[in-house]
């Protein structure tokens, strides 16, 4: 059971806009910032999203991330092939006095 | 080139021990908090351990605390994870990364992440 929920798949036709969300609480998004990362099949996980909705250099505009009280979402529009993959969220929980993330989204483009 | 380069890994049988290593180039360590996050097979990211940049503080999962320690040689640019009394349940592959940010800890983020090395516990 991960302290993040993020719904466990989402799917799209290319071309399309899809969002995941991610839930948590006071201790962890409520107060502090969100980061995403893909993880493509059999590779380790890439920074996507850092401080709720800033790009890393050569992170397409077509991903974008938002945040809002207890609760975050990356939303990817312009839907690729190659953006099939598991997508993370994570944040600092000050209880936990760790980093905590999410259950992981599996992306299909169908 | 920024990079880590894990090593280490490997089967080894319920108790046992294994240590892991991290090897940075491109940037000073000691510059940087660094951690460990595993994946157990088919299932999500599972924060492991950090280690602060000079070495000062360094926290741990609940369910690796007592068993698990994280360590660094500035010296040589390379991160550690001691792993004893191993479990099945840690079966799973092992990332170190990067933080980086600000003096912040919780508004930091991890980049870039080492390949991952397999750690099977199994008799």
């Amino acid at each position: 059971q991960s302290v993040l929920t993020q719904p466990p798949s989402a799917s799209g036709t290319p071309g399309q806009r899809v969002t995941i969300s991610c839930s948590g609480s006071s201790s962890n998004i409520g107060s502090n910032t969100v980061n995403w990362y893909q993880q493509l099949p059999g590779t380790a996980p890439k920074l996507l999203i850092y401080n709720n909705n800033q790009r890393p250099s050569g992170i397409p505009d077509r991903f974008s991330g938002s945040k809002s009280g207890t609760s975050a979402s990356l939303a990817i529009s312009g839907l690729q092939s190659e953006d099939e993959a598991d997508y993370y969220c994570a944040a600092w929980d000050d209880s936990l006095t760790g980093w905590v993330f999410g259950g992981g989204t599996k992306l299909t483009v169908l | 080139q920024v990079q880590l380069v894990q090593s280490g890994g490997g089967v080894v049988q319920p108790g046992g021990s294994l240590r892991l290593s991290c090897s940075a180039s491109g940037f000073t360590l000691s510059n940087f908090g660094m951690h460990w996050v595993r994946q157990a097979p088919g299932k999500g990211l599972e924060w492991v351990a950090i280690t602060w940049s000079d070495g000062s503080n360094k926290y741990y999962a609940d369910s690796v605390k007592g068993r698990f320690t994280i360590s660094r040689d500035n010296s040589k640019n390379t991160l550690y994870l001691q792993m004893n009394s191993l479990r099945a349940e840690d079966t799973a592959v092992y990332y170190c990364a990067r933080e980086i940010g600000g003096l912040q800890v919780s508004r930091n983020w991890f980049d870039p992440w080492g390949q991952g090395t397999l750690v099977t516990v199994s008799s």
